[in-house]
């Protein structure tokens, strides 16, 4: 079993839909939660990071960490198209980072 | 501008070439490290480097080799590539931090290599 399990979709939204993202993970010694964006031929960039449970939110985009059901989630309002990237949610565990597969997202014009 | 660069962006190689992918960061960060992202399996951790001389293995060090003999760069060599290393690789850096705090992490722009 993986440590952090995302699926992988792919996802495809109309433009100003909710979009819902969402990650479980076995190990409860995680401390931080991070989401990543990658867009097409780029390197990851941080998106959001949440330090232990609770919600938290920047702009369009809220994450949210439930450590009791090891889930954490990230939605984002009112999507736009310049929102297509697959999305990688990560998980810090002393000095590690431990990843999801990333889920693919195309928000349609 | 802050930035990690890595070199090439693109290769394609045969079995058992020697080749090295290079990483270079101006942040002045003490910690990078290598990882390979392959469809379904997500970004997979191949070695880590703490500081200057110290590296350490990841998730799937097999078939690799580093050295960290400068604080800016951050070299990943295959010494006899195979098939199964084709994927695409990415150099990340950030601070060092410590146990109980997240710095974020920097990701190269990632070099995808294809061994035949």
């Amino acid at each position: 079993q993986k440590e952090v399990e995302q699926d992988p979709g792919p996802l495809s939204v109309p433009e100003g839909a909710i979009v819902s993202l969402n990650c479980t993970y076995s190990n409860s010694a995680f401390q931080y939660f991070m989401w990543y964006r990658q867009y097409s031929r780029k390197g990851p960039e941080l998106l959001m990071y949440t330090y232990s449970s609770g919600n938290k939110e920047d702009g369009r985009f809220t994450a949210q960490v439930d450590k009791s059901s090891k889930y954490i989630s990230l939605f984002i309002r009112d999507s736009q198209p310049s929102d297509s990237a697959t999305y990688l949610c990560a998980m810090k565990n002393d000095y590690k980072l431990s990843f999801g597969a990333g889920t693919t997202v195309t928000v349609r014009a | 501008e802050a930035q990690v660069t890595q070199n090439p962006r693109y290769l394609i190689t045969v079995t058992g070439k020697k080749l090295t992918v290079t990483c270079s960061q101006n942040m002045n960060h003490e910690y990078m490290s290598w990882y390979r992202q392959d469809p379904g399996l997500g970004l997979r951790q191949i070695y880590y480097s703490m500081n200057v001389e110290v590296t350490d293995k990841g998730d799937v060090p097999e078939g690799y080799k580093v050295s960290r003999k400068e604080k800016r760069n951050f070299p990943l060599i295959l010494e006899s590539p195979s098939p199964n290393q084709t994927s695409l690789y990415f150099c990340a850096t950030r601070l060092a931090g410590s146990f109980s705090s997240y710095n974020e992490q920097f990701f190269g722009p990632g070099t995808r290599l294809t061994v035949l």
